[in-house]
């Protein structure tokens, strides 16, 4: 079973910050490495899928950086507003899907 | 609306009682998940079917049971529910089954176990 890491666990800042977490992996048989974005009392829902070292993707205010070769996602947060606060989420496969245990972000105004 | 649908959303067991959760997509997913949340601990793959006809144990299979019925349906089963098996249990799906696809998370099954 894959080990999937994140961290902080829990992370507070003020709106306008900029932010960023770390999703670590083991980087054997590496296949795809999801994000996730939960808020409370919802479902999960997609945020990027990479699969490529070197991958970056963006949407809005929102990017995430691959590295396949030392196991590493970052996510970041650019001027983060109080409606970014939910769990991130990411996850690794080889054959199945194995999620890290997330990132609580709150954004305070 | 297309998505994935589970059913109960909640229910309330007795320990020892046994119960189905149901999940059905009806985007054409090959491969379907269920996982299970608890407090800490984000979310635990319980089973897993590539594709129809298939299953595999996930990081916490034990005490559950799962069926494939067709490429649509993908049930959970506690055969003797135990208090440790409260949690919140989602069914996601993913096309194609590659790994490479998003998952489609049903809204959740609340199951508490007294």
């Amino acid at each position: 079973i894959l080990n999937v890491e994140q961290s902080p666990q829990s992370l507070h800042v003020q709106e306008g910050d900029s932010t960023n977490f770390t999703c670590s992996f083991p980087s054997s048989n590496f296949y795809a490495l999801h994000w996730y974005r939960w808020e409370t009392a919802k479902s999960p829902e997609a945020l990027f899928v990479m699969t490529l070292n070197g991958d970056e993707k963006k949407k809005g205010r929102i990017s995430a950086t691959l590295n396949t070769k030392e196991g590493y996602s970052y996510l970041y947060i650019k001027g983060s507003q109080p409606e970014d606060s939910a769990t991130y989420l990411c996850a690794s496969n080889t054959d199945k899907l194995i999620f890290g245990t997330g990132t609580r972000l709150q954004v305070f105004p | 609306n297309a998505g994935v649908t589970q059913t109960p959303k909640f229910q309330v067991l007795k320990t020892g009682q046994s119960m189905t959760l149901q999940c059905a997509q009806d985007m054409n997913h090959n491969s379907m998940y269920w996982y299970r949340q608890d407090p800490g601990m984000g979310l635990r793959l319980i089973y897993y079917s590539a594709s129809e006809g298939t299953t595999d144990k996930g990081e916490v299979p034990n005490g559950y049971n799962v069926s494939r019925l067709n490429k649509r349906e993908f049930s959970l089963r506690l055969e003797s529910a135990a208090p440790s098996q409260t949690s919140v249990y989602f069914c996601a799906s993913e096309e194609r089954g590659s790994g490479a696809n998003v998952l489609t998370f049903g809204a959740g099954s609340r199951l508490t176990v007294l």
